[in-house]
Parts: C-alpha cells; sequence; structure tokens
C-alpha cells in the first residue's frame, strides 16, 4: 500500500520567514496530493492541493511543487504570521475507481513566533 | 450551513458498552470516511464507503464497524469500547478520491 512520509515534524519560525514542508510518496499511482491545516481543537481544512499533471500551484502565500520522478511535494508558505501556526498534513491519493484511497502523512507542527 | 455534520460532538461512554458515532453529508459525496484521531498525531483511517462498497483498512480492529444505509448518512459502531479507543473520531466525505476530503468537526469519545 501506500507510504508517506513527512519531515519536519516539528517546525518552529520567526514572523516574516518561510516554511517548508516535504513529503515523500511510494506509490506511483497516486495522483493527487493535498494539504490540510488543522488549527488546535478544530478540523482538518484543506488549503491547496496538486494533481500529479502539475508541477507547482500557487495560492498567494502558499505554494505546492510535485516531483513525480522523485515521488515528493512540498509545502511553501511564505511571509509567515502567528495565525499560520498549526498542524498540517500532507496526503496521497488515487482514484477514481472505488479502489482509489488516501494516504495522510504524520503531520508537522508549524509555530510562528511574534 | 455546515456540510459534514457529526453527532454528538462529545460522547462519554463506559467500558464495554456499544456506541455509536453519527455523520451526515449535504454534498451528495459518494465516499464517505471514518477516521481516528488521537492526540498530536495524523487522523488514522479506519474505513470508507464509495458508494456502498464498504472498505476497511487492514489494521482497523473487528470492535470498529460502520453502516452506511444511504448516500447522506454514516455510522460508526464501537462494539466493546476500551480506554484505548478513547480519541477524536473524524467523519469525512469526498466526490471520488481525487478531490478535497470535507471533515465534520469530530466526536470526542471519553471511555470511563
Amino acid at each position: 500500500g501506500e507510504n508517506v512520509e513527512q519531515h519536519p515534524s516539528t517546525l518552529s519560525v520567526q514572523e516574516g520567514d518561510s516554511a517548508v514542508i516535504k513529503c515523500t510518496y511510494s506509490d506511483s499511482a497516486s495522483n493527487y496530493f493535498p494539504w490540510y491545516k488543522q488549527e488546535l481543537g478544530k478540523r482538518p481544512q484543506l488549503i491547496i492541493d496538486i494533481r500529479s499533471n502539475v508541477g507547482e500551484k500557487k495560492d498567494q502565500r502558499i505554494a505546492v511543487t510535485l516531483n513525480k520522478t522523485a515521488k515528493h511535494f512540498s509545502l511553501h508558505i511564505t511571509e509567515t504570521q502567528p495565525e499560520d501556526s498549526a498542524v498540517y498534513f500532507c496526503a496521497a491519493s488515487q482514484g477514481p475507481t472505488n479502489a482509489g484511497k488516501s494516504t495522510f502523512g504524520d503531520g508537522t507542527t508549524l509555530t510562528v513566533k511574534p | 450551513d455546515a456540510m459534514v455534520i457529526q453527532n454528538p460532538r462529545y460522547q462519554v461512554t463506559q467500558f464495554g458498552k456499544p456506541v455509536t458515532l453519527s455523520c451526515s453529508q449535504t454534498l451528495n459525496h459518494n465516499v464517505m470516511y471514518w477516521y481516528q484521531q488521537k492526540s498530536s498525531q495524523a487522523p488514522k483511517l479506519l474505513f470508507h464507503y464509495y458508494d456502498k462498497d464498504f472498505n476497511n483498512e487492514a489494521d482497523t480492529p473487528d470492535n470498529f464497524q460502520s453502516r452506511r444505509p444511504n448516500t447522506s448518512f454514516c455510522f460508526l459502531d464501537i462494539r466493546s469500547p476500551g480506554l484505548g479507543d478513547a480519541a477524536m473520531y473524524l467523519c469525512a466525505t469526498s466526490q471520488g478520491f481525487l478531490g478535497e476530503a470535507f471533515f465534520g468537526q469530530g466526536t470526542r469519545l471519553t471511555v470511563v
């Protein structure tokens, strides 16, 4: 089955700095890669996603890059703010048949210091 | 306008007493998931439904069962809760596996 590894497990940055979180996956059939943000006591929510036919996607201060050959993808947050502090999860998904599934990474706790 | 609703938000049950958690959705998504999340850990997939097709993760204990009577509702049954089953249980839905998963607020289960 799919195995997703996420690094680092914790990350602390100063406000205004950039943060980078990396994930690797094992199954080359995975073709959808979402990133979720989970604030303390709240549900995970999608912040950005990328599909296998795209190498990079950007949404304001957040970007995701995908290297299918190397089977890794990364989340980049620029100009970090204290409200970016949360746990971030990557996931690798495959489908669209009923044999598809999603596998989460173990999460990265990001702390942005004011 | 909540789209994935879990009830109750907090559930206290006695050791060994069966408990059912519920999830409903207004998105008409064909996939529904149940995750178990313990403190500071990633959500762990227990099982999912693709329409009526049930898919159990290999390491999901037999103690956990699920029912999906229709597109909108899905239930998690824990037949004999142990202390180790205390956790947040998250329901999520998606349209296929290649789109955003929408999570409910979760049910925090306490076993006493």
